[in-house]
């Protein structure tokens, strides 16, 4: 069953704490993005990669953190420079072309203790 | 990339067609429109996309004006289901980044 699969569904945080969300994808493609959403508004960028091996930020960067060592996965660290962590994440992923059509997780909400 | 308005809600009854604006007045000639909906708590579901013809699928139609300033998202016959925000979204190919703005609240009601 092709897809992207991300976990946990629910996350929590401790202060100081730096935790980490899982993005696993199935469909083979080189493309994968991480975005946040807040309750009532739109999904913002945070990460992007185009290739193994490489990303580059999106428009809300500061206190997260990204790997991408292989193609499947695309894991985000929310770090504890991230003063406003509460929100939905979610993952996607796309074939890199002239086209790009996104699918996406199913997110991961994360909350504050 | 260009950005989109669009309505912030709107109503439709079920069996119905929905048809939802979008105005992008300041979109460029290599720039696609694309349309996403998601329903609530769900990750955002790819619905349609065109540059300049109109495009339909299983899904939906899309009707993009011939100066390319606006287009009309056309659900044929609405179900219950269709309750989702609908996000219009115009792409540049080469950026890889889609902009998501607020998007319409589409309420279907029987």
């Amino acid at each position: 069953d092709g897809g992207i699969t991300q976990s946990p569904k629910y996350l929590f945080r401790k202060e100081g704490q730096n935790v980490t969300l899982s993005c696993e994808q199935n469909l083979n493609h080189d493309a994968m993005y991480w975005y946040r959403q807040d309750p009532g508004q739109g999904l913002r960028l945070i990460y992007y990669s185009q290739i193994v091996n490489d990303f580059q930020k999106g428009d809300i960067a500061e206190g997260y953190s990204v790997s991408r060592e292989k193609k499947e996965s695309f894991p985000l660290t929310v770090t504890s420079a991230q003063k406003n962590p509460t929100a939905f994440y979610l993952c996607a992923s796309s074939m890199t072309s002239l086209q790009n059509i996104q699918y996406f997780g199913a997110g991961t909400r994360l909350s504050v203790l | 990339d260009a950005k989109t308005t669009q309505p912030t809600s709107m109503d439709c009854a079920e069996g119905r067609a929905a048809n939802l604006p979008c105005n992008h007045s300041t979109i460029s000639g290599n720039e696609y429109v694309y349309w996403y909906r998601q329903i609530h708590s769900q990750g955002p579901q790819y619905i349609i996309h065109g540059l300049k013809n109109n495009e339909t699928n299983e899904m939906a139609s899309l009707i993009i004006t011939e100066d390319r300033k606006s287009s009309t998202l056309i659900l044929p016959h609405a179900t219950l289901r269709d309750t989702a925000v609908y996000y219009c979204i115009v792409y540049k190919a080469a950026g890889n980044k889609l902009t998501f703005g607020g998007g319409t609240r589409v309420l279907v009601k029987p």
